[in-house]
């Protein structure tokens, strides 16, 4: 088990509705990442954060932003939802060596079930 | 850009024979490979990963993975495969500092 918690793991929203997800890293991590895992699909790239700062972007429009907080923990806010939104919705931290070969430790993930 | 390559959906093996996981990969420079295993509700789980000048990966769970520049693969490989490594296996290279591209995950099925 890594030490990312995410939560709420399971939700279910109407086409429209805005929602947040929350990510806590694991320990002495200051970098986060978040995935897009649609079903039958690998995860896709939305964005990361470095000391509270959006340190790259993925191809998701703007609706999808986030927040990182001083303690690490990290927010990923969803406008205007679709019902293409629908899918595993990953969170990652990992070391803050900045090391391309650095390793990312997942969280379960939320499941977010747009109707 | 980068990207990774999965050619096969699922792959079944018995249990106790050799396992291979293939992935190939596309990229400018040197590659930063991994693989990732994810169980069913579950979030992905580092396995191993590449560092140049090292060809043969030694990962956790006795899995390991061999680059080929030659080839551009990296397959994951395990010479004896159990029933509880029967997972969704993910292949992703790093792009640039901040995210890494997946492919599109095999699914692995080990049969007693």
């Amino acid at each position: 088990e890594t030490g990312v918690t995410q939560s709420p793991t399971h939700l279910i929203k109407t086409r429209g509705q805005q929602v947040t997800l929350r990510c806590s890293s694991q320990s002495g991590h200051n970098t986060v990442s978040w995935y897009q895992q649609a079903l039958g699909q690998g995860p896709q790239f939305i964005f990361q954060y470095y000391r509270e700062e959006e340190n790259g972007r993925g191809n998701f429009p703007p609706r999808f932003s986030g927040l990182q907080f001083p303690n690490y923990s990290s927010e990923l806010n969803v406008n205007a939802l679709e019902l293409d939104d629908s899918a595993l919705y990953l969170c990652a931290s990992s070391l803050p060596t900045g090391a391309a070969n650095e390793k990312l430790f997942f969280g379960s993930g939320t499941q977010l079930s747009v109707l | 850009a980068q990207s990774v390559a999965q050619p096969e959906d699922q792959v079944n093996v018995a249990e106790g024979n050799p396992l291979t996981v293939k992935c190939t990969y596309s990229v400018s420079g040197n590659p930063y490979l991994f693989w990732y295993v994810q169980y069913p509700n579950r979030g992905l789980q580092f396995l191993l990963k590449y560092i140049t000048g090292d060809n043969l990966v030694k990962g956790s769970y006795g899995f390991e993975a061999e680059f080929n520049k030659s080839q551009t693969s990296f397959h994951l490989k395990k010479p004896s495969a159990l029933v509880s490594d029967s997972a969704l296996y993910f292949c992703a290279v790093r792009d640039g500092g901040d995210k890494l591209i997946f492919g599109t995950g095999t699914r692995l099925q080990v049969f007693p």
